[in-house]
């Protein structure tokens, strides 16, 4: 069963347009969730992060969105650029259980094209 | 500053040899992850320590996978009697602090099992 997920193998938007990438997770336990970017031959970057005691958090152009209800989590790129073109990898943690262990969705493949 | 590194970047073994993949963290982190990533999918977690100690070993797919750090640096993954299912990249991160926060990804070793 995974237990993060992410629905959609892949997104093309125009450059200068917004990017909403998507999360779903099924773990009630999950408190903290991170974004990482991957480009082809390297590993996973770290993007933005948000802790469960908040629903927003911004860092220059990515906003990252938490809803808990739902179990979502989004992230939105503004403007999107042809660099952010990368494989976005969407992971959750439960930190008073599994301290540091991280689970990942499948990851979603983001083609900005100019 | 150095990243993590990770070595060899590539490795083909033959169904049954045995493998050592060499993970160096970033100097000083305490933690350190290893993950599994099979083709399209993504990294799923194999392993984890906080400095020499081995906390949590739950996403060992079976027991001739053994990871080691003895002295709470360099870590090693050793697969022994591969298989055919074992192909894949191991990724290796680090994190400089105990919690679910950022990890800092080497770029994997691909190993390739015939």
């Amino acid at each position: 069963d995974q237990q993060v997920k992410q629905n959609s193998p892949s997104l093309s938007v125009q450059e200068g347009r917004i990017s909403i990438l998507n999360c779903d997770y099924t773990n009630s336990m999950f408190d903290y969730f991170l974004w990482y970017k991957k480009y082809p031959a390297e590993g996973p970057t770290f993007l933005i992060s948000i802790s469960s005691i908040k629903d927003k958090n911004e860092d220059g152009r990515f906003t990252v969105f938490l809803n808990k209800s739902a179990k979502h989590l989004s992230l939105h790129i503004v403007p999107s650029q042809p660099g952010d073109s990368a494989v976005y990898f969407c992971a959750a943690s439960a930190y008073n259980t599994n301290a540091g262990k991280s689970t990942f969705g499948d990851g979603t493949t983001l083609t900005v094209k100019p | 500053g150095a990243g993590v590194s990770q070595s060899p970047r590539y490795k083909v073994a033959k169904r049954g040899q045995d493998v050592a993949l060499r993970c160096d963290p970033i100097s000083g982190h305490v933690s350190l992850f290893w993950y599994q990533q099979a083709l399209g999918q993504g990294p799923e977690f194999l392993t984890y320590f906080q400095n020499e100690a081995q906390l949590d070993k739950s996403g060992l797919p079976s027991d001739r996978f053994f990871a080691e750090r003895p002295e709470g640096s360099v870590s090693t993954l050793k697969i022994q009697r591969t298989q055919q299912e074992d192909s894949a990249v191991y990724l290796c991160a680090s994190s400089p602090s105990g919690g679910p926060y950022e990890q800092y990804f080497g770029p994997g070793t691909r190993l390739t099992v015939t």
